[in-house]
């Protein structure tokens, strides 16, 4: 069964609006969780490392007042796109890992901006 | 050169053949690493780990690694149509999963009956 469960799983919404993306481990604890964006046809691109009880570890390019993450928990991590607009518009994933355990990705978030 | 390198493809084989998919990295130090698979529109799906060298077996899936070529590659036996997906490589500098994937961009691979 899935260990990494993601939630909504699509999101249509107007330009401006913020969406908030929720990535939960089942039956472990993270301390680390990853966010990905996949464009159409394209690779899996790290937007940024999720970390527990600390800011969040964005990579290069990616806006970290665009993308807002909080891991308020060993369980949870939320992705918030502030203010979107159509080219926000992506499949957001998150995956999370145990140590010695290989990640897990969840089901994805494809995220539509009109 | 890219860190994890693989044949964006598309890898086109016969119904019930072997599709062999491979994938060379550059980091030395890598330790653990890993084979997804990517249906068109859903997000990568876990099918292999491998850690040491040599081959690791589970179903129609072998996964092999050689540490001193840098190479690990992927075979499918009695390839299936539901194999049809893009496969990805993944390497990591750790065994721990809670330390950051570099993935390669894909293969792309067709299964034809």
């Amino acid at each position: 069964g899935a260990v990494v469960s993601q939630h909504p799983s699509r999101v249509i919404c107007k330009s401006g609006t913020s969406v908030k993306i929720e990535c939960r481990s089942l039956d472990f604890q993270a301390t680390t969780m990853f966010w990905y964006r996949q464009f159409p046809k394209k690779s899996l691109m790290l937007m940024a490392t999720s970390n527990e009880g600390s800011k969040a570890t964005y990579e290069q390019g990616v806006e970290k007042d665009k993308f807002l993450i909080n891991h308020a928990s060993l369980t949870l991590s939320t992705l918030t796109v502030t203010s979107a607009h159509p080219e926000d518009s992506s499949f957001y994933i998150c995956s999370a890992g145990q140590v010695r355990q290989p990640q897990h990705f969840g089901d994805g978030t494809r995220l539509s901006i009109l | 050169q890219k860190e994890v390198e693989q044949n964006s493809g598309p890898l086109s084989v016969p119904e019930g053949a072997i599709a062999s998919l491979n994938c060379t990295y550059s980091d030395r130090g890598s330790q653990s690493f890993f084979w997804y698979r990517q249906y068109s529109g859903k997000s990568p799906e876990l099918i292999m780990s491998i850690y040491s060298n040599g081959d690791k077996e589970d179903g129609r899936f072998t996964a092999q690694l050689n540490k001193a070529s840098q190479y690990v590659s992927l075979l499918i036996r009695d390839s299936q149509p539901s194999d049809s997906a893009t496969y990805l490589c993944a390497v990591n500098r750790s065994n721990f999963g809670n330390e950051k994937l570099t993935f390669g961009t894909g293969t792309r691979l067709t299964i034809i009956p």
